[in-house]
């Protein structure tokens, strides 16, 4: 059975601190790592899609890592500012699987002014 | 650009109704996807289709059929609607993977359903 877990299931943070979520997955048969932002209300998109052990991705403030030897993924949000409260989900997908994904139960990011 | 429309936003069925939950693309995607969202948990995979005329099951596809006939919709249906069935249901679309694809999904705005 092909498990995503993410750490930790929620998050408050004041508006202007770092902060980071990590992202475990199997590390046998890796193809790619989706990271996704849902806001409340609205459907997920797509920030980052890693496929490359080491790869590094960034997007304004937010970057995200990832190791496939070990199975995780880090996502980093700088300088968190409201507008960044959401849902951070990570999906991934496996070899042979169709572009399939197997997402964690997601990351909630609440920032207060 | 519509991207990923869903039909309806929010039904209530009484156990045992059925009804159809309409996903369209105009995306020209390979791949479509159903996926149901439950509280605490992640997204889980209904049924999927990676292509027109095609159709798989997925991690949870029991009490839910699906069918392709054109390429830019994919039907989930629920022949008769169980209380467990109460949940948000995303669809969701994506390049194939040949040639440059980005495999990134694209998903429609979600249907609320309740069965009570």
């Amino acid at each position: 059975i092909l498990n995503v877990e993410q750490s930790p299931q929620s998050l408050h943070v004041q508006e202007g601190d770092s902060t980071n979520f990590t992202c475990s997955f199997p590390s046998s048969n890796f193809y790619a790592l989706h990271w996704y932002r849902w806001e409340t209300a609205k459907s997920p998109e797509a920030l980052f899609v890693m496929t490359l052990n080491g790869d590094e991705k960034k997007k304004g403030r937010i970057s995200a890592t990832l190791n496939t030897k070990e199975g995780y993924s880090y996502l980093y949000i700088k300088g968190s500012q409201p507008e960044d409260s959401a849902t951070y989900l990570c999906a991934f997908m496996f070899s042979g699987g169709y572009n399939k994904l197997i997402f964690g139960a997601g990351t909630r990011l609440a920032v207060h002014p | 650009n519509a991207g990923v429309t869903q039909t309806p936003k929010f039904r209530v069925l009484k156990t045992g109704q059925s009804m159809t939950l309409l996903c369209a693309q105009d995306m020209n995607h390979e791949y479509m996807y159903w996926y149901r969202q439950d509280p605490g948990m992640g997204l889980r995979l209904i049924h999927y289709s990676v292509g027109e005329g095609t159709t798989a099951k997925g991690e949870v596809p029991d009490g839910y059929n699906v069918s392709r006939l054109k390429k830019q919709n994919f039907l989930l249906g629920l022949e008769s609607a169980a209380p467990s069935q109460t949940s948000v249901y995303f669809c969701a679309s994506s390049q194939g993977l040949a040639g440059g694809s980005s495999y990134e999904q694209y998903f429609g705005p979600g249907t609320r359903l309740t069965v009570t």
